[in-house]
């Protein structure tokens, strides 16, 4: 069964910071991973997606790499701003899931004027 | 065009009542998915439909949720009845396969709190 963690749970940075949020999984057989941000009482919003044969993917300020053979994915965020503050949810498609994605537990991220 | 639509966006009943949650899905999408999101975590499938037939629902409570998706469009996911534990956020989303991808596109959710 897959598991999908966030670390850490909660982030606070002043604004201009560089910040790094890492996502882990148990099982390396997916087809992609997938980077979302959630502001308080809105859905999901998609930010980057990963497949397993790319080692990272930018859009903008985000980058977020991909390592599959040792389950790891992290989001970097340059340059953070205050509209920046959400949680920002890691998910992964197993190979042998369907379409189904896998969650992790989120990171809060709060950036501070 | 258009994104995932929900309604109600916020919902309050007593424990032991009914309610239901409507979700209209991006045109074109033939997967539509129903998550629960309780308050500090991460979205969990309940239930996955390919046009209107169930494709997983082994998240799904059986006994007391059910969901239908009629003509492959818009569907319903209903609660009866309520227990405490079921307040928690109702997200739907819906995605087509592009290029071998499947992408979802979330709706705002449903807040459902059960007193």
């Amino acid at each position: 069964k897959q598991e999908v963690t966030q670390i850490p749970a909660a982030l606070s940075v002043p604004e201009g910071e560089n910040l790094v949020l890492n996502c882990s999984f148990t099982d390396s057989a997916i087809y992609n991973l997938q980077w979302f941000r959630q502001d308080p009482g809105k859905g999901l919003t998609s930010l980057l997606l990963i497949q397993s044969s790319q080692r990272e993917q930018t859009s903008g300020r985000l980058n977020a790499s991909l390592d599959k053979s040792s389950g790891r994915s992290t989001l970097y965020i340059a340059a953070s701003q205050p509209g920046d503050s959400a949680t920002y949810l890691c998910a992964v498609r197993g190979e042998t899931s369907g379409s189904r994605l896998t969650f992790g537990e989120g990171t809060q991220l709060t950036v501070n004027p | 065009e258009a994104g995932v639509a929900q309604s109600p966006r916020y919902k309050i009943i007593e424990k032991r009542q009914s309610v239901a949650f409507w979700c209209n899905p991006i045109s074109g999408h033939a997967t539509l998915y129903w998550y629960q999101q309780i308050l500090g975590q991460g979205p969990k499938l309940l239930i996955q439909f390919q046009n209107n037939g169930v494709v997983d629902d082994s998240q799904l409570p059986k006994d007391r949720f059910s969901a239908e998706r009629l003509k492959g469009v818009d569907s319903t996911l209903k609660i009866q009845p309520a227990k405490l534990e079921d307040s928690a956020v109702y997200l739907c989303a819906s995605s087509r396969m592009t290029g071998g991808i499947y992408e979802q596109y979330f709706g705002p959710g449903t807040r459902l709190t059960v007193t």
